[in-house]
């Protein structure tokens, strides 16, 4: 089984330019999530999706956009990147009813901005 | 102000100690925690989740709540080397906002 996958695993890009980060779970997962974890910062929300179809801010949504595909799949877009960009992307994913259970994240994406 | 915080460390302990974890949460109507570990370069992983105040054990990991303090421990037994890695706290307050503290960073020394 492979729960959550990410890809890239790495990535550097000049500033301005654009790409997108992939995510798919394999767990039937309603809710999926996009974090950025920074030196000293922990990991903060960027993008959610509690279903198919839907999807909502996080704590630093600005510069990104997200695309639920369908159930398995939550996409992150980074329009035109900005040194500030520079992170290491987890993608989440949970299942989300009457009460909150905890997440299993992807491998990961470090990214540099240059 | 920090929704979730802890102790950044780092928490040294010898081998085989008991390692205790410590982090409190600013917001009251939380009511799902969770404690995470994470490896150098590696993904979080979750490995403890509790709801209600009290004790929660799984093997060699104890977790407590007070909610009423707006605390929540994590106690690791018998400490192993492979124990040395990062321990996140994580609470989530509700409408699929978990908030995450910056991490206590836990060395086990043989």
């Amino acid at each position: 089984n492979a729960g959550v996958t990410q890809t890239p695993k790495f990535q550097v890009l000049k500033t301005g330019q654009s790409m997108t980060l992939q995510c798919a779970q394999d767990m039937n997962h309603n809710s999926m999530y996009w974090y950025r974890q920074d030196p000293g910062m922990g990991l903060r929300l960027i993008y959610y999706s509690a279903s198919e179809g839907t999807t909502d801010k996080g704590e630093v949504p600005n510069g990104y956009n997200v695309s639920r595909l369908n159930k398995r799949e939550f996409s992150l877009r980074l329009e035109s990147a900005a040194p500030s960009q520079t992170s290491v992307y987890f993608c989440a994913s949970s299942w989300t009813g009457d009460s909150y259970y905890g997440y299993t994240f992807g491998s990961g994406t470090r990214l540099t901005v240059v | 102000q920090k929704e979730v915080e802890q102790n950044s460390g780092p928490l040294s302990v010898p081998e085989g100690a008991i390692a205790s974890l410590n982090c409190t949460y600013s917001d009251r109507v939380s009511q799902s925690f969770f404690w995470y570990r994470q490896y150098s370069g590696k993904s979080p992983e979750l490995i403890m989740s509790i709801y209600s105040n009290g004790d929660k054990e799984d093997g060699r990991f104890t977790a407590q709540l007070n909610k009423a303090s707006q605390y929540v421990s994590l106690l690791i037994r018998d400490s192993q080397p492979s124990d040395s890695a990062t321990y996140l706290c994580a609470v989530n307050q509700g409408d699929n906002d978990m908030r995450f503290g910056a991490g206590t960073r836990l060395t086990v020394k043989p």
